[in-house]
């Protein structure tokens, strides 16, 4: 399940099944948005972007929605492995914000049960 | 090879004193970054800069500067620690310019704790 309070939110799953991470963004004018996965002790890693001409966008086990409507944005994760285990950060690319910014939303951790 | 680089890995020291943490990147990007990441994993922006401009997180205290001797090289000093500056502060990348990707490349982070 999922917790959202004083500390990170953390979402628990099983091993193999599919986890969908959640990321309400600000900006409604942001045109770019990225998932970044960050492993203990690491720098956050690229794992997927998405423009906001699309609304969804598919990789190797994860998917990317984007809801404009609603500014929404969520991380799917296929068959969740034990590896897949960090804290996930989405961010978004905020227009006028400079050309180059990325805003990060607070996080949330996925904790894999083998 | 490692794209950003950054050393020390761990930085320890008393409130007061003045400390650098240095960033490098081998792939040829045009702008660099420093972030500060708290307790709570929280990443803040605290300095984008490019070899044409410094953007400066309005909330980053003065006692905190960015140094680009080349393009490849973004430092940080940090004068006068106090123990609030606690935190681990990575570096990172990226291409420049409007149609790029906005991925941005990180380093491993420098944890510093200001006792």
């Amino acid at each position: 399940g999922e917790s959202v309070g004083l500390h990170l939110p953390t979402l628990s799953v099983q091993e193999g099944d599919n986890s969908i991470i959640n990321c309400a963004y600000s900006n409604s004018a942001s045109d770019y948005f990225i998932w970044y996965k960050q492993e203990s002790g690491k720098g956050p890693q690229f794992i997927i972007d998405i423009r906001s001409n699309m609304d969804k966008r598919q990789g190797q086990r994860v998917t990317v929605l984007l809801n404009k409507t609603v500014k929404h944005l969520s991380l799917q994760i296929a068959a969740t492995q034990p590896g897949d285990s960090a804290v996930y950060f989405c961010a978004e690319n905020p227009s006028g914000a400079g050309s180059y910014q990325l805003t990060f939303g607070k996080g949330t951790k996925l904790s894999v049960i083998p | 090879d490692t794209a950003v680089s950054q050393t020390p890995k761990y930085l320890v020291t008393q409130m007061g004193n003045d400390k650098s943490i240095k960033c490098e990147q081998n792939l040829g990007h045009d702008t660099m970054y420093w972030y500060k990441q708290d307790s709570k994993k929280f990443l803040k922006i605290m300095f984008s800069y490019n070899n044409k401009e410094l953007i400066i997180n309005e909330t980053v205290p003065n006692r905190f500067s960015p140094k680009s001797p080349d393009k490849a090289h973004l430092n940080l000093h940090i004068n006068s620690l106090e123990l609030g500056d606690s935190a681990v502060y990575f570096c990172a990348s990226s291409p420049y310019g409007k149609g790029s990707s906005y991925e941005q490349y990180f380093g491993p982070g420098t944890r510093l704790t200001v006792t």
